[in-house]
């Protein structure tokens, strides 16, 4: 099993350009969520899903979009990159809200 | 709006020494976990605490939630080299939602 995979790993964006972070996950795990770490801030909650059609908004939502059609990805697109959506991003998954969470290895964005 | 945080910041310990994370949320929580990273890698689980004033133990971390399910610690014994890395508490009201602390970035000098 591969668990969960984000891709790419790295990017660099244009201000003003549009991507979507890829996640996908082989466990069956109906929950997904998104998070953004910045140095000395921890992880904010961007969105989640608890399960394919149902997403909810999280700590910091402005400027990204969500959508859950299948169990297995749960992508995460930037409308119009702004430098201050450079960040680390992971995603993480869960068989339900209390169970452990399993992360990808994070996308590494900067947008100038 | 849900706050959780996390002292201190930073620690510097000698090997050996103990260390001790401290959590604490504007509300209570409902459970509460607790999550290691290492440098350039992933959060990894390592515990989650339900019960009011739980303790739990994985060989030299003792996890503690507190009586009114608003705070938390993770004490580790003995630290080793291995240790290195930020430690995380994450908390829900009950959802899938979780808050995480800022982590607390432990350094162990050899």
């Amino acid at each position: 099993n591969a668990g969960v995979t984000q891709t790419p790993k790295f990017q660099v964006l244009k201000t003003g350009q549009s991507m979507t972070l890829q996640c996908a996950q082989d466990m069956n795990h109906e929950y997904m969520s998104w998070y953004r770490q910045d140095p000395g801030m921890g992880l904010r909650l961007i969105h989640y899903s608890v399960g394919a059609g149902i997403t909810d908004q999280g700590e910091v939502p402005n400027g990204y979009n969500v959508s859950r059609s299948t169990t297995e990805d749960f992508p995460l697109r930037l409308l119009s990159a702004a430098p201050s959506q450079t960040s680390v991003y992971f995603c993480a998954s869960s068989y339900s809200e209390n169970q452990p969470q399993h992360f990808g290895d994070g996308t590494r964005l900067s947008i100038l | 709006g849900q706050q959780v945080m996390q002292i201190p910041q930073y620690q510097h310990v000698q090997e050996g020494e103990d260390f001790t994370t401290y959590c604490n949320s504007s509300t209570t929580l409902s459970n509460i976990q607790w999550y290691k990273q290492r440098p350039g890698g992933h959060p990894v689980f390592l515990i989650q605490l339900v019960k009011s004033g739980e303790v739990k133990k994985q060989k030299r971390l003792t996890f503690q939630f507190g009586e009114a399910k608003k705070n938390s610690s993770l004490h580790i014994t003995a630290t080793q080299t291995t240790d290195v890395g930020t430690y995380f508490c994450a908390g829900s009201r009950g959802t899938y939602k979780y808050i995480f602390g800022t982590g607390t970035r432990l350094k162990v000098l050899a």
